[in-house]
């Protein structure tokens, strides 16, 4: 199984500024993948981090407010910018190996205060 | 994906087999179900997956019913790190085509293991 490690584990941020959430994949995948957990509810799908190019963004969520970098196959970065106190969440990442069993494991997320 | 149903919450005695239902009655052929579950503070991590036989591991065993329209998981002798919520997806495999986008997650099922 994949081991996923993200940096930083917390942070307390102002309103209107930016922090970058770092995600070290153990092993290779194919798919890489970004979350967010509001307080009280379910993960929502932000995007899918695509090595090389740019991230394929679920509805409501754009590339100016979360961009997302992957420069290879282990690593990837969101960026939450200009936050407010409603992205205020956990940010999780996710890999897995498509093909093959479609198990995705999950990093331990990030958990950002905005004040 | 398909729709999936789930209580919201349960309890179980520790040492007691948990059984979680889920409901997902528009369930296609080429779609698998998926068990995973969040500990608080944690990452969702993998349970286990099946297609429509009786599925086993070292975790839970997964019961689907003959017409695929509902299944079980079955945690056989809870303890009290089983306290999470459940998430049961329902997503095309990757032998179908599928498996290339990230998960869906619906509410879950707190289950909440007593001592």
């Amino acid at each position: 199984s994949a081991v996923i490690s993200q940096k930083p584990s917390r942070d307390i941020c102002q309103r209107g500024t930016s922090l970058t959430i770092q995600c070290q994949v153990d092993s290779q995948v194919t798919m890489m993948f970004w979350y967010r957990q509001q307080p009280g509810q379910s993960l929502t799908l932000i995007a899918t981090a695509n090595q090389g190019s740019e991230a394929t963004y679920e509805s409501g969520f754009v590339i100016d407010k979360f961009p997302i970098s992957r420069p290879n196959l282990t690593f990837s970065t969101l960026t939450v910018s200009n936050m407010s106190p409603e992205d205020s969440s956990i940010y999780l990442c996710s890999g897995g190996r498509t093909g093959v069993t479609d198990t995705q494991y999950f990093g331990p997320g990030t958990r950002l205060t905005v004040l | 994906d398909a729709k999936t149903t789930q209580p919201t919450s349960m309890d179980c005695a520790e040492g007691r087999a948990a059984n979680l239902p889920c409901n997902h009655s528009t369930i296609s052929g080429n779609e698998y179900v998926y068990w995973y579950r969040q500990i608080h503070s944690q990452g969702p991590q993998y349970i286990i997956h099946g297609l429509k036989n009786n599925e086993t591991n070292e975790m839970a065993s997964l019961i689907i019913t003959e017409d695929r329209k509902s299944s079980t998981l079955i945690l056989p002798h809870a303890t009290l790190r089983d306290t999470a919520v459940y998430y049961c997806i329902v997503r095309v495999g990757p032998w179908s085509g599928g498996g290339a986008d990230g998960l869906t997650f619906g509410k879950g099922t707190h289950l909440i293991i007593q001592p």
